[in-house]
């Protein structure tokens, strides 16, 4: 199995702060990552494809970047409705694998 | 827009067999690959397996003896058989689209509400 290995599982932020989340594959997957927005009692929302497309309808603070083994969320200008957590899933190989998640708290 | 919805019983005991449908709308079956996915409480996502429009299929390996995945293309649907539940398959099961972007891009890019199942006696 792929392992994603995301950090920090956790981080307090204020409105208006850049965010950074990372995952790091355990092989090699090229731009076959996703990144997902989770809030409480809802399904996963997708954020980014490709590693670095952006979901359409999405606003564009959010941004994904990488390749190979280690990527990257970004958040350019945190805002209230970004308060969530944010999990990494990689399609280049089976079993798919999620990283195991970053909750984005208020501080 | 593709929409799935999972239907099922909340409520499994045991040694008995967990038994889910996710209905397709505004897509079909017959194209890309249909996944489940569930999440225990409080936990991160876990990938159960898929079904592509060819009907192959795609196990996890810590669930493979255990899971069946099918596709009823009359109905457009897409069903989960997980045999001999315990108490850690309690969770909420939802069934997703995986599309595929040219590229050899794929990304789960539609999920169900989901649905909680509770392995209890």
């Amino acid at each position: 199995d792929i392992q994603m290995t995301q950090s920090p599982s956790s981080l307090s932020a204020s409105v208006g702060d850049r965010v950074t989340i990372t995952c790091r594959a355990s092989q090699g997957i090229r731009n076959d990552l996703g990144w997902y927005q989770q809030k409480p009692g809802k399904a996963p929302e997708r954020l980014i494809y490709a590693a670095s497309t952006l979901q359409s309808g999405v606003p564009s603070r959010f941004s994904g970047s990488g390749s190979g083994t280690e990527f990257t969320l970004t958040i350019s200008s945190l805002q209230p409705e970004d308060f969530a957590t944010y999990y990494c899933l990689q399609h280049n190989g089976y079993p798919r694998t999620f990283g195991q998640g970053t909750k984005v708290e208020i501080k | 827009q593709v929409q799935l919805q999972e239907s099922g019983p909340g409520l499994v005991k045991p040694s008995e067999t967990l038994s889910l449908t996710c209905t397709v709308s505004g897509g079909s079956v017959n194209s890309y690959y249909w996944t489940w996915i569930r999440q225990p409480p409080g936990k991160g996502p876990e990938w159960i397996g898929d079904i592509s429009y060819s009907g192959s299929t795609n196990y996890n390996p810590s669930l493979k003896s255990r899971v069946t995945i099918s596709v009823d293309r009359s109905k457009n649907q897409f069903s989960l058989m997980l045999n001999s539940v315990t108490a850690a398959d309690t969770a909420v099961y939802y069934c997703a689209r995986e599309g595929y972007y040219g590229s050899g891009i794929y990304s789960i890019d539609y999920w169900g509400q989901g649905t909680l199942v509770t392995v209890s006696s």
